[in-house]
Order: C-alpha cells, then sequence, then structure tokens
C-alpha cells in the first residue's frame, strides 16, 4: 500500500524568500511522484513529477522538488515566493510497479505568501 | 479537447435523488479516473477506465454509485438515492499510457494524470 505525509497544514512565507513544502512517502514498490497545486474552486494543476533520472526535477511556475530516496522524501521548493503562489499544494505517489495504478495524495498543505 | 472538461460545476439534490457527473477527457488520453474530494481535502479513488472498459473499481462505493465510459460520449459518474455524507468535489482525470509492451518488459505507466475542475455536489 501507498502513503503520503504532508506534515505541515499552513506554511506562510513572505515574498520574495525561498519556499519549501514537505513531503514524504512510503511505497512498496517504485515510487512515482507528482505535486498538483489547486488554486480556490479550481481543480488541480500539474506542477512536476518524479520518475527516474536525476533526482531534482523542475516543474512549472519556477517550482523544483528534489527526489531523496534513503529519507523517502519528495519537498517541493521555489527560491523566490509570490503571492501568487499562495494556494493549496498536494504531494501524491503511485506504485510504478503495479500498473496505472491510481494516485494517492496527501491532505494537502495552504501556502500563504504575505507580500 | 486539451483539458478536462467537467459538468456540471455545482450540482444540488436532495437526500435520495439521483446525481448524474459527466467527464470529456483529453482527446487521445485512453484512461479515466474518478476521485472525490471531501472534507479537510482528502482525496478518495472511486474508478477508472481504460477506453470503455472499467480498469480498477476498488474504491467504488457498490451500492449506490455507478459509472460508465462509452465510446463517443463523456464518461458519467452517478449517484443513486444520494445521502448527505456524498456531498464532496468529484474530479476527474484522464491519461495517455497505453502500456505497450516492448521484449518481455511492460513499459510502465509514466504518464500524468491530469485533472478538470470538478463537480461541487451538495446533497441537502
Amino acid at each position: 500500500a501507498q502513503s503520503v505525509a504532508q506534515p505541515e497544514d499552513q506554511v506562510n512565507v513572505a515574498e520574495g524568500n525561498p519556499l519549501t513544502v514537505k513531503c514524504t512517502y512510503s511505497v512498496s514498490g517504485n515510487p512515482y511522484l507528482f505535486w498538483y497545486v489547486q488554486y480556490p474552486n479550481r481543480g488541480l494543476q500539474f506542477l512536476l513529477k518524479y520518475i527516474t533520472g536525476d533526482n531534482l526535477v523542475k516543474g512549472s511556475y519556477g517550482f523544483e522538488a528534489e527526489f531523496n530516496k534513503s529519507q523517502t522524501s519528495f519537498h517541493l521548493k521555489k527560491p523566490s515566493a509570490l503571492v501568487s503562489d499562495s494556494a493549496l499544494y498536494f504531494c501524491a505517489v503511485r506504485d510504478g510497479n503495479s500498473g496505472n495504478t491510481p494516485l494517492v495524495f496527501g491532505k494537502g498543505t495552504r501556502l500563504s505568501v504575505i507580500a | 479537447g486539451e483539458e478536462v472538461a467537467q459538468t456540471p460545476k455545482h450540482l444540488v439534490r436532495g437526500e435520495g435523488q439521483k446525481a448524474k457527473l459527466y467527464c470529456a477527457p483529453i482527446k487521445g488520453h485512453s484512461y479515466v479516473f474518478w476521485y472525490q474530494q471531501v472534507l479537510k481535502n482528502e482525496f478518495k479513488f472511486l474508478i477508472s477506465f481504460q477506453n470503455e472498459n472499467v480498469f480498477d473499481e476498488t474504491g467504488m462505493p457498490k451500492e449506490r454509485f455507478s459509472a460508465k465510459c462509452l465510446p463517443n460520449s463523456p464518461c458519467s459518474l452517478e449517484i443513486q438515492a444520494t445521502k448527505l455524507e456524498d456531498s464532496a468535489v468529484y474530479f476527474c482525470a484522464s491519461s495517455q499510457s497505453e502500456g505497450v509492451t516492448s521484449g518481455r518488459e511492460p513499459v510502465p505507466f509514466t504518464d500524468t494524470q491530469y485533472f478538470g475542475p470538478g463537480t461541487r455536489l451538495t446533497v441537502l
């Protein structure tokens, strides 16, 4: 079985400062990891994913995430936060060894970027 | 189309009434997934389709929920006799992979699931 933990319900950061949204995962097979963002009253927008290859993955809107196998983590980062980054962020995992399985999501982290 | 489309945006039903939600996947995508987002933002997987065939229905409440993906029609999720606890946002996602085999090893499904805007169901 797979699971995802996002230990922070809320992250506050000042505009222009770096941001980190934490995610740890548990999967029995091969982890495929994803980050999505949800703006109010909107669907989930895909940001980035890790399947294989370089541990540092770059995605949309200047976001990146680092896959750390030993710590089973996939933290989302951005060097300089914008007010418009304020949203709800979800980390998700699937087992890449098990076919086209559904995503298992974390509970989400609300990011507030303060001007 | 280039985006997953879901209709309606909002749906209000009295307890015991039927609710039907629709999803048009991205053109060329073979897989459709339905998820339910309940209070506290938790996502629950319901069912997935590979073209018009049920692929995985392990999350589907069998008694009142049903779903279809018929050729040349939007996919649908139907709830018979809605209950208060069915109030949620229902998301549809589509992905492209066919998982074509290559030699002895199956090609893993690496494609991203792209989500629609969701349907907010309120049961009164």
